[in-house]
């Protein structure tokens, strides 16, 4: 069955410094994967989707960017961290019917 | 309607009520409409799909309702239990923007059911 790796769980960075999220899925290959954001109050935001290898959309804006290193690797990256980047992180890959399968997230507090 | 809409925000309800909440969409170049529940903790997941206008889906107590030509999902919860609080979440698929799933998420309703 296909699964799901999201990390870290929790961040607390300060303004200016790089970020990191990861996530990485098991039992399928060459999956569209997503990037969303809840902001405080708002629904989920899609922030970033890949169709395959090197393969990035942006959907938004921002101050974020996103690598697909590896056909199962969806990494979202800052150099330089803003407050409004605060929020909490899905990933996210899609499967029958469109259904979006979710990982556990990553809650980012920029201080 | 331009976004995805959805209402109330938050609901307090008693164990044992029933309950619905409505999701509002535009109905022009419309694929799909999903439902998703968010527990705390845990990670959003997948309630119902539906594609056509007066689609009716139903899982134990939870059913949703679709209406395509205006643009709105219901979902109702029977006899609501405490593990039933949870945040609902509807999304919006395009017709065009079924090659790579993106889906158009409401802001939720949070649903609280007291013992």
């Amino acid at each position: 069955s296909q699964t799901i790796h999201q990390w870290p769980a929790t961040l607390v960075q300060p303004v200016g410094s790089p970020l990191s999220l990861e996530c990485t899925v098991e039992g399928t290959s060459n999956p569209n994967l997503y990037w969303y954001r809840q902001a405080a109050g708002r629904g989920l935001q899609l922030l970033f989707y890949s169709v395959g290898i090197g393969q990035i959309s942006s959907e938004v804006p921002q101050n974020l960017s996103a690598s697909r290193p590896q056909d199962r690797q969806f990494i979202l990256s800052s150099k330089k961290l803003l407050l409004s980047d605060s929020g909490f992180y899905l990933c996210a890959w899609r499967g029958g019917a469109n259904v979006l399968t979710f990982g556990a997230g990553s809650r980012l507090t920029v201080l | 309607i331009l976004n995805v809409e959805q209402s109330p925000q938050s609901l307090h309800v008693q164990e044992g009520d029933s309950t619905n909440f409505t999701c509002s969409f535009p109905s022009s170049n419309f694929y799909a409409l999903h439902w998703y529940r968010w527990e705390t903790a845990k990670s959003p997941e997948a309630l119902f799909v539906m594609t056509l206008n007066g689609d009716e889906k139903k899982k134990g107590r939870i059913s949703a309702t679709l209406n395509t030509k205006e643009g709105y999902s219901y979902l109702y919860i029977k006899g609501s239990q405490p593990e039933d609080s949870a945040t609902y979440l509807c999304a919006r698929l395009p017709t065009g923007g079924t090659s790579y799933g993106k889906l158009t998420f409401g802001q939720g309703t949070i649903l609280t059911v007291h013992p």
